[in-house]
């Protein structure tokens, strides 16, 4: 059972290019959370999805900032017309329990992120 | 103001040592992980907890839910500990988590 995938591992984009950054959840994980982590900072929270639903996108910016998570296929976070300050890594972590499951602990596994670098 | 607290933030000690990092938090949680991300940035899950206290080989974490403190021990510590501990805790509400902003170890031989 492969881990949580995150592709690309590394990328570059100029100043407006839009970024896409892919996660595909561990197998049978049906809840994909997306973190950002800024240089010299601590993990935040931005979005955490369901297949085909947002749940809870409290974390992300209201705009140039997006998230999917179709029913077939990987997690999408897109972030349009970069700016420098977007420089980051990406880590999404999958689970298969919902938080309102009702069990205690609900476990998150990581990807390995991915780092975004604007110029 | 961080709804989690680490100390310290960086951490230097001599190959064996006994090693203690700190993490208080300000609210309620069910849940609290501790978490390891190493040079190269890929972060592994190394205890979750809601009470008492877990084990697994050289490392032993702790939690008191009415102090709102966790601690994580490592014992013998070694060259390949050496990495950043992320504390981070799951509110009693909500769907998110409040991370730390770690305790950075280099363990030197």
């Amino acid at each position: 059972n492969a881990g949580v995938m995150q592709n690309p591992r590394h990328l570059v984009r100029r100043r407006g290019q839009e970024a896409r950054l892919r996660c595909s959840p561990m197998k049978g994980h049906s809840h994909v959370y997306w973190y950002r982590q800024l240089p010299e900072e601590g993990l935040k929270f931005m979005v955490y999805l369901q297949k085909e639903n947002i749940i809870d996108e409290s974390g992300m910016p209201k705009e140039r900032f997006s998230a999917e998570f179709p029913k077939e296929g990987p997690s999408i976070l897109r972030i349009q017309q970069v700016v420098r300050g977007d420089s980051a890594a990406y880590f999404c972590a999958s689970s298969p329990f919902s938080p309102f499951s009702g069990r205690l602990l609900v476990e998150q596994y990581f990807g390995p992120g991915t780092r975004l670098t604007v110029t | 103001k961080n709804e989690v607290e680490q100390s310290p933030q960086n951490l230097t000690a001599q190959e064996g040592e006994f090693i203690t990092i700190n993490c208080s938090y300000s609210v309620g949680i069910s849940a609290l992980h501790w978490l390891q991300q190493h040079p190269g940035g890929g972060i592994v899950s190394l205890f979750m907890l809601s009470s008492g206290k877990k084990k697994h080989g050289r490392l032993i974490a702790t939690i008191n839910i009415q102090e709102k403190h966790s601690s994580l021990h490592i014992t013998a510590s070694h060259p390949r500990d050496s990495a950043v501990y992320i504390c981070a805790v799951r509110p009693n509400t909500g769907n998110q988590f409040y991370f730390g902003t770690g305790t950075s170890l280099t363990v030197i031989p």
